[in-house]
């Protein structure tokens, strides 16, 4: 079985710029959630979402934002990109019907802003 | 006080020996509890996921999970130089995250040395 598929892996863009990253699930996932990794604050909670509707938000600001398509398949786009927004996205499926929660990663994106 | 501490590390131990990997946190809503191992450069892998209090055990590792001390911890037997990572702790209140996400440790970083 195919796992979470990120990409780009790897991108490099200056200020202000704007990203866009994909994230493919697990067959048959149908919950996708993002989280930032930095070496400063660790791993935190972005966005999920489920059967296209953004379920759940973490304490980022409004910059950040996502989708999800009907094939279950995210996107999520920084705007005015900082050079704060370094790090390495990752992003997490689970089949999303009640237990169990399990969460399976991808590889991630690796920002860089310069 | 941070929600979720856990002890950056570096642990390094000769290979063969029993490694002992800790979180405290302090939020008595977490009922999910998962152990993510994550080399270099890659996305985190989920290695154990329990619920409540007890232990689990799968293969080498062993989770065990003391609510009432607020006290989870992994246990590897018989580590070997390929178990050399990042060991991250997560948790929530709700399967795969609800509101808030999984919170995580900060990881840590162990070295089976052979």
């Amino acid at each position: 079985k195919a796992g979470v598929t990120q990409t780009p892996r790897y991108l490099i863009k200056t200020r202000g710029q704007q990203v866009t990253l994909s994230c493919s699930p697990i067959s048959g996932h149908r919950s996708v959630s993002w989280y930032q990794q930095t070496p400063g604050q660790g791993l935190q909670f972005l966005f999920e979402y489920f059967s296209e509707t953004q379920r759940n938000k973490g304490n980022f600001p409004g910059r950040f934002s996502g989708r999800q398509f009907s094939n279950s398949r995210s996107e999520m786009n920084v705007s005015t990109l900082e050079l704060g927004d370094s790090a390495l996205y990752l992003c997490a499926s689970r089949s999303g019907t009640g237990s169990p929660g399990e969460l399976f990663f991808g590889e991630g994106s690796r920002l860089t802003v310069l | 006080q941070k929600e979720v501490e856990q002890d950056p590390g570096p642990l390094s131990v000769p290979e063969g020996a029993i490694v002992s990997l800790n979180c405290t946190y302090s939020n008595s809503a977490f009922q999910y509890f998962m152990w993510y191992r994550q080399y270099s450069r890659k996305g985190p892998e989920l290695l154990m996921y329990t619920y409540s209090s007890g232990n689990k055990e799968d293969g080498r590792f062993t989770a065990q999970v003391d609510k009432s001390s607020k006290y989870i911890s992994l246990f590897i037997r018989d580590s070997q130089p390929s178990d050399s990572a990042t060991y991250l702790c997560a948790m929530s209140a709700f399967p795969g995250g609800g509101a808030d996400g999984l919170t995580f440790g900060k990881g840590t970083h162990l070295i089976i040395q052979p």
